[in-house]
């Protein structure tokens, strides 16, 4: 079975553009969250998805947002990017809500 | 609320001496507690997790940890290093109706030859 697939792997973008982010879960797994991971922070999480509606959110600014499709893929957009988005950006996918979590490669984001 | 500390920012092994790596966590319920690995340049690999049923719990590629309730910890440990291990490694907690995962900060394993 396919694991988690990010798309882009890799992202520059400059302060004040946008930027959407893509995760395909494993096959059947209805459940997707998302994490940023920076030398800072760490892991942090972001928001999950499930059956489409956001479960549960972390701290921060409204500048970052999700969505899930039905077909269960995610997206996660940050809108007016700051230099410390700059960060690797991990999604992972589960079966439901209570299962173990999958992580995909993740998406390096690069912001000058 | 739950919490996560890892007690060692870099551990260093020789290959072939055993690993430990130390987690104490802090939970309002029963928690679940998973171990995961980083390799440079990839996302996380789940090597074990616990779920209320066996306090010892046994993953991947050799390695296994302990649940000790009373001790609130989570060591992860590995009889034999090897150079593939070397990586970091995180402790994770998840509780109660909180699905987010909490996670500690990390710990870096060396293996020297």
């Amino acid at each position: 079975k396919a694991g988690v697939t990010q798309t882009p792997r890799y992202l520059i973008k400059t302060r004040g553009q946008q930027v959407t982010l893509s995760c395909s879960p494993i096959s059947g797994h209805r459940s997707v969250s998302w994490y940023q991971q920076t030398p800072g922070q760490g892991l942090q999480f972001l928001f999950e998805y499930f059956s489409e509606t956001q479960r549960n959110k972390g701290n921060f600014p409204g500048r970052f947002s999700g969505r899930q499709f039905s077909n269960s893929r995610s997206e996660m957009n940050v809108s007016t990017l700051e230099l410390g988005d700059s960060a690797l950006y991990l999604c992972a996918s589960s079966l439901g809500q209570t299962e173990t979590q999958y992580f995909g490669p993740g998406t390096r984001l690069l912001v000058l | 609320a739950q919490s996560v500390t890892q007690l060692d920012s870099h551990v260093s092994v020789s290959e072939g001496t055993p690993v430990l790596l130390r987690c104490n966590y802090s939970s309002s319920y029963s928690p679940s507690l998973f171990w995961y690995v980083q390799h440079p340049n990839k996302g996380l690999q789940l090597l074990l997790k616990y779920t209320s049923a066996a306090t010892l719990v046994k993953g991947i590629n050799g390695f296994e940890a302990e649940f000790k309730k009373s001790e609130t910890s989570f060591h992860l440990t590995k009889p034999s290093a090897h150079m593939s291990d070397a990586a970091e490694y995180f402790c994770v907690v998840s509780s109660g109706s909180a699905r987010q995962l909490t996670f500690g900060s990390g710990t870096q394993l060396t293996v020297l030859p």
